[in-house]
Order: C-alpha cells, then sequence, then structure tokens
C-alpha cells in the first residue's frame, strides 16, 4: 500500500460548491503539507502542518481552508470553489532527514475540476 | 529570501546522448537543494539531495548532480538518455531556518527521442 494517500484521484465539480480533498499518511511523519500545481508553475504551497495543534498558511492559502483530524490525516477544503482554483492537488509528508533535510514524500494528486 | 530558478522549460534529447537540466539558487543560509522527478499522470519521486556533505551526489536511475556554491547552481545530468527519462523535473531549495518548506522551480520537461 502506498505511504500517502489521496481521495478522490479525480474530481469535477461546480462553481460555488464546497468540496474536500483528503491525505492520509502511513509514515508516521509529524508534517504535513498541501500542494497544487499548475502548468510553467511548478508546485505552490497551500497550507503546511508542522503537527496536529500547528497548522499555517503557505504562499496562496486564499480560498482554501485545512484540517488536521489526527497526526496521519490532512484535509484541504475549498469552501466555494472557482474555476481558478482547477488545478492538480498534492498532499505531501516529512520528517527531519540526514543532514537536517526535510525531504517530502508526495501523494499522487487529485485533479480538481471546477466549471 | 529563497527561489530557484530552472533555466529550461523543454529540453529535447535523443536516446543515449547526455542529459543535462539546468538550475539556480538563491539562499541566505545553507540550503538544501533537490530534484523531483514526476512521470506523465504519477506523483513527485525524489531522484537525489543535497545536504551540504559531498557536493556531487549520485541519485536514482543514473542521475547526478553537482552543488556549485560559487555558481549557486545544482545542474542535473545523465550520461545516456533512456525513453524512460522523459518526464518533468523540479528542482527544489529548502532552507535551514524554513523548517521543512520547499521552494519549487518552474519545471523542465525532458523528451527523448528514439
Amino acid at each position: 500500500d502506498a505511504d500517502v494517500t489521496q481521495t478522490p484521484r479525480n474530481r469535477i465539480t461546480k462553481t460555488g460548491k464546497r468540496i474536500m480533498l483528503e491525505c492520509s499518511q502511513t509514515k508516521g511523519h509529524d508534517r504535513m503539507y498541501w500542494y497544487r500545481q499548475d502548468p510553467g508553475l511548478g508546485l505552490r504551497l497551500i497550507y503546511y502542518s508542522f503537527d496536529v495543534k500547528d497548522i499555517n498558511k503557505g504562499e496562496i492559502s486564499d480560498g482554501y481552508s485545512v484540517s488536521r483530524q489526527a497526526q496521519a490525516k490532512f484535509s484541504l477544503s475549498l469552501e466555494s470553489a472557482i474555476p481558478n482554483q482547477t488545478a492538480l492537488y498534492f498532499c505531501a509528508t516529512s520528517d527531519l532527514g540526514a543532514g537536517n533535510s526535510y525531504e517530502q514524500y508526495f501523494g499522487p494528486g487529485t485533479r480538481l475540476t471546477v466549471t | 529570501a529563497q527561489s530557484v530558478t530552472q533555466l529550461d522549460s523543454h529540453v529535447s534529447v535523443s536516446e543515449g546522448t547526455p542529459v543535462l537540466l539546468r538550475c539556480n539558487y538563491s539562499s541566505s543560509y545553507s540550503p538544501s537543494l533537490f530534484w523531483y522527478v514526476q512521470h506523465p499522470n504519477k506523483g513527485l519521486q525524489l531522484l537525489l539531495k543535497y545536504t551540504s556533505a559531498a557536493t556531487l551526489v549520485k541519485g536514482i536511475n543514473g542521475f547526478e548532480a553537482e552543488f556549485k556554491k560559487s555558481e549557486t547552481s545544482f545542474h542535473l545530468t545523465k550520461p545516456s538518455a533512456h525513453m524512460s527519462d522523459a518526464a518533468e523535473y523540479f528542482c527544489v531549495v529548502s532552507g535551514l531556518n524554513q523548517g521543512g518548506k520547499l521552494i519549487f522551480g518552474q519545471g523542465t520537461e525532458l523528451s527523448v527521442k528514439p
């Protein structure tokens, strides 16, 4: 089984709808992240969480919210979806690795289309 | 502030020829640097990482990268391209005070011609 799973893998929704993307991990990591990927822009950080009680905004948090239900679960919500939130969304986890590096492990992604 | 620039949005090579994907970074602190690969319709996989140990870093699938502080570069190379190397590659930087946050480059799409 994959270490980082995301559900759903694909979703089409309408403008104004609320939608939740879910992420679960079995790596036992404290740190979890949500990114969105747009062509030509790389990945941009939406929110991150260092533990269950520590949640922080990333560079593009407007229009999004998150919930860290447990160490292993980190959900991303779009309260009122808009078309420019159409993107590929990735969840990632990390822990302190060798040389003080925080190597991140990514889920398979959720492709979200807002019509 | 930290940033990373991938100098080519698209690189095309022939199978069996060398691969060079260029990356320059900016960091006020000793950075950790990574290369990730994303195959079509797949998630991101770590190719290799630099964490202030050896400046020449070897990764999976025959890839390697050299950290050059004087040039603020971390270019990715492979001596001989294979068709399965066709993918998008991301250069990524993280700093000691960034708490694990990664800054991604824009990505370089590698095409491999038969």
